[in-house]
């Protein structure tokens, strides 16, 4: 699987959009984009994957780059509860026998 | 979506004792289930890889004898941590998969274990 690449922390204030980058240059034409974010002390919870279109649900959009070397989540409208540790994950779609490889991932801090 | 519940949510107990943790996907089927751990201020690690009906596939460097896992069932993986010791606290976490596309995993709330 695709190495990425997160900044370790970033600031949010309330209410405005939180733009959290990832990069993955080295990824490969089977592989999709996933997002996750553990709360303190939780589980990670799924938020939103794509291939290369750009895609949005409830929670949040993902913008992916033409060249697929990087992509953007975007929380429209950060709350407190936001605040999280966000992770990127690049893996193989099809391949459910395999487990997602975290990285440090990006600590979100949504502040009043 | 689908649910993952874990059981319990946090023990503590006596160096030397063993501790069972439960991982139940509530209302799909998984015939793999993953458990990780993760320390303080650091990422999650695969731990071993819980195949149903067969041997669970671990991870380099995580002993196979001291953190027994048992998947009887499409619903059930068990996470045994045996004669633990103080090193062995940390927050054990598992995951399940949808047999199907998209193949989002979808976690436990965790389990805070500390070792006296």
């Amino acid at each position: 699987d695709a190495k990425t690449t997160q900044p370790p922390s970033m600031d949010c204030a309330e209410g405005r959009a939180a733009n959290l980058p990832c990069n993955h240059s080295t990824i490969s034409g089977n592989e999709y984009v996933y997002w996750y974010r553990q709360i303190h002390s939780q589980g990670p919870q799924y938020i939103i994957h794509g291939l290369k279109n750009n895609e949005t649900n409830e929670m949040a959009s993902l913008i992916i780059t033409e060249d697929r070397k990087s992509s953007t989540l975007i929380l429209p409208h950060a709350t407190l509860r936001d605040t999280a540790v966000y992770y990127c994950i690049v893996r193989v779609r099809d391949n459910y026998g395999q487990n997602f490889v975290f990285g440090p991932g990006t600590r979100l801090s949504v502040l009043p | 979506g689908a649910v993952v519940s874990q059981h319990p949510s946090w023990v503590i107990c006596k160096s030397g004792t063993s501790v069972k943790i439960e991982c139940r996907s509530l209302d799909f089927q998984a015939t793999t289930m993953f458990w990780y751990r993760q320390f303080p201020k650091q990422s999650l690690m695969l731990m071993a890889t819980s195949n149903e009906g067969s041997k669970a596939t671990y991870e380099q460097g995580v002993e196979k004898d001291k953190f027994l896992i048992n998947h009887a069932s499409l619903t059930l993986s068990t996470l045994t941590v045996t004669s633990a010791h103080p090193e062995d606290s940390s927050f054990y976490i598992c995951s399940a998969s949808l047999n199907r596309a998209w193949n989002i995993q979808y976690f436990g709330a965790g389990t805070r274990l500390s070792v006296l």
